[in-house]
């Protein structure tokens, strides 16, 4: 069964860092790209990069950059997404994400983790 | 960077409903478009990529449409399991903008 295993939950403290796990299970970890996605309480997807697991390119949107890193151990088949400088209003549930062209030309994420719960408290 | 908007925000609906909600981008993707589907509590999950192939073991009763600046998501006849929140997401470019989801409620 394919499928994306997360972390567990992270309390950290403002300005602190927090490092989540996304382990790929039932395929190997380098065929596809891994993305990170965040939703704080009650509000709405937002997506914050991508990684692929073979070559270990990277990006994120700007709002990022600069605090977020994202890394790869392919021994292991995991995925991990490091953020930085914690703020209040990172706390949010993060995912990671398979990313894959379906269709050709088109890109999709396909295969979800069950989220890592970050709070930040000040 | 591209923006997604979905109408409405959210909707009420019986079991037994048509149901259409709509995404606009702001400026045009062609059919880089996917729905995705999230239940409280859930990861999302993949209904339909480049706007209409149904993403495998998704029933026939979702229906993607649309090409360019607007698109539609419509579900024929709801049912219990299809109360959730709904987002659209587009493919085009970097970064993978979602919108802000519509919620379908009983």
């Amino acid at each position: 069964q394919v499928q994306l295993v997360q972390s567990g939950a992270e309390v950290k403290k403002s300005g602190a860092s927090v490092k989540v796990s996304c382990k790929a299970s039932g395929y190997t970890l380098s065929f596809y790209d891994i993305n990170w996605v965040r939703q704080a309480s009650g509000q709405g997807l937002e997506w914050m990069g991508w990684m692929n697991p073979t070559t270990g390119k990277s990006g994120s949107t700007q709002r990022f950059e600069g605090r977020l890193t994202l890394t790869r151990d392919t021994a292991t088949g995991t995925a991990y997404m490091e953020l930085d400088s914690l703020r209040s209003d990172d706390t949010a549930v993060y995912f990671c994400a398979r990313g894959r062209w379906l269709t050709p030309g088109h890109y999709s994420f396909d295969v979800w983790g069950q989220g890592s719960t970050v709070t930040v408290s000040s | 960077d591209i923006q997604m908007t979905q109408s409405p925000s959210s909707l009420s609906a019986s079991v037994g409903d048509r149901v259409t909600v709509t995404c606009r981008a702001s400026q045009n993707i062609s059919t880089y478009l996917n729905w995705y589907q999230q239940k409280p509590g859930k990861a999302p999950s993949l209904l339909i990529h480049a706007v209409s192939s149904l993403q495998t073991g998704v029933p026939s009763r979702f229906r993607g449409g649309g090409s360019a600046t607007e698109f539609t998501l419509t579900i024929s006849s709801l049912q219990p399991d299809d109360f959730a929140t709904y987002y659209c997401q587009q493919s085009y470019l970097i970064p993978r903008t979602f919108g802000q989801g519509t919620k379908v409620e009983i």
